[in-house]
């Protein structure tokens, strides 16, 4: 069965400093990979994903994450972030190749607090 | 274009009751997707439409729960009788085309049931 962990529930961080938010999968099989992200009073809104081909993805508002098949990790990274960015980042992954649709399995969120 | 729509944004309601949750989704989009969030837990997949066929309900907790989605458009979903263990965010999300992870899913904001 496949699973998403995220290795860290909060993650406190200044202004304009870099952040990565970890996230691992477990899977036997090929997967497409997702990042959304949560905004206050808002709904999830997609960052990026991971389909196939050039294993770094570049995403909205700056973020990007690299696909790490070895240690099978989607790590998301921004180098520089704003008060803006402060919400709740949720890692999901869903069956590639044969599967192709859109159910997904989720981590269990990243809050990310931007500080000034 | 209008979003996926969820109503209500909050709902409370004593143990034992009845409620239901509808979701609008993006007009045309035949694939309608139920997901809840517990306690701050991870995101967990209910069930997907395709128009109004159940596709996937594995998702489904118990038969406490039923999804309806007449005529293809909007979707509800009912909890009856209602538990505590039932609280959390449910989101609903819509995506265009079957089986293809090259389509967004869009999330609506979500609905936050507290059974008290």
């Amino acid at each position: 069965a496949q699973s998403v962990t995220q290795l860290d529930s909060q993650v406190p961080v200044f202004e304009e400093a870099p952040v990565e938010l970890r996230c691992n999968y477990s899977s036997s099989v090929s997967v497409y990979l997702f990042w959304y992200v949560q905004y206050p009073n808002q709904g999830l809104q997609l960052l990026l994903k991971y389909l196939s081909g050039s294993t770094l993805v570049k995403g909205i508002n700056g973020f990007e994450a690299e696909f790490n098949k070895s240690q099978t990790s989607f790590h998301l990274r921004k180098p520089s972030v704003h008060i803006s960015d402060t919400a709740e980042y949720f890692c999901a992954v869903t069956p590639g190749a044969s599967g192709g649709y859109n159910k997904l399995i989720f981590g269990a969120g990243t809050r990310l607090a931007v500080h000034p | 274009e209008a979003g996926v729509t969820q109503f209500p944004s909050h709902s409370v309601i004593e143990k034992g009751q009845t409620v239901t949750l509808r979701c609008d989704p993006i007009s045309g989009h035949d694939n309608l997707y139920w997901y809840r969030r517990v306690m701050g837990k991870e995101i967990k997949f209910l069930l997907h439409f395709v128009k109004e066929s159940k596709q996937d309900e594995s998702g489904m907790p118990n038969n406490r729960f039923l999804a309806e989605r007449t005529g293809g458009t909007y979707s509800t979903l009912k909890v009856q009788p209602a538990e505590l263990e039932d609280s959390g965010v449910y989101f609903c999300a819509s995506s265009q085309d079957l089986g293809q992870a090259n389509t967004e899913a869009f999330f609506g904001q979500g609905t936050r049931l507290t059974v008290v």
